[in-house]
């Protein structure tokens, strides 16, 4: 166990419809970052916010959005659902993402969503 | 455009033979290099770090190289063990402000017994 919790674990939608994703970070760390992993894809690296703001952005499309709170637990929105969403969305935290270069990601189990 | 290889998607292996998986790169400079390991339907999981300035890393049973002249960086499961089947993937990041990690799409390994 990562300590890094997602909720809900399925998410069965239609097209053209909205949902938010759900992450809490492990205790203590200050980075979240969402990834979308897809069979022909692999992992693809979205977005990274570091103690609220938003700090690095990777392949996000424009009908996805992502904030975190001040309680550090962090959202992923995705709106103008299309079949090729379908994919599992992990959130990943680490302590620093701001400082020394490097840093551990721990994943959590992810968000399987299904566009129907 | 950055591109990252993992030498092939699936390898079966003998228990207790050492397998070794390989990561090549182009078109980047990573400042470190991770291998991760994900297991069917769950998060991917941290096993090792290594920096450009760094040739070999090792915990446990795993080894880990990079060569940053060749652009390649080899992860070792020595008496490699059932357990170990999964997927492996690696990540590379740039370091410095970018936290943000590549990964490669990743090896399946499987191991028989």
């Amino acid at each position: 166990d990562s300590g890094v919790t997602q909720t809900p674990k399925h998410l069965i939608t239609a097209t053209g419809q909205r949902v938010t994703l759900r992450c809490s970070p492990r205790s203590g760390d200050l980075s979240v970052y969402w990834y979308q992993q897809s069979l022909d894809q692999g992992l693809q690296f979205l977005i990274q916010y570091y103690n609220g703001e938003e700090r690095a952005k990777g392949n996000i499309l424009e009908r996805f959005s992502a904030q975190q709170f001040p309680d550090l637990h962090s959202e992923l929105n995705l709106s103008s659902l299309e079949l090729g969403d379908s994919a599992l969305y992990f959130c990943a935290s680490s302590f620093m993402g701001g400082g020394l270069g490097t840093d551990t990601q721990y994943f959590g189990p992810g968000t399987r969503l299904t566009v129907l | 455009s950055q591109k990252i290889e993992q030498n092939s998607e699936a390898l079966n292996i003998q228990e207790g033979k050492t397998a070794t998986l390989t990561c090549n790169y182009t078109n980047y400079s990573p400042a470190y290099l991770q291998w991760y390991r994900q297991d069917p339907g769950r998060g991917p999981v941290f096993l090792l770090l290594i920096r450009e300035n760094e040739k070999e890393k090792r915990k446990e049973r795993l080894k880990v190289t990079f060569d940053t002249t060749l652009k390649q960086s080899l992860f070792h499961i020595t008496a490699s063990q059932p357990a170990d089947s999964a997927t492996y993937l690696c990540a590379l990041g740039s370091g410095g402000s970018n936290y943000k990690l590549t990964f490669g799409k990743g090896t399946l390994l499987t191991v028989n017994p």
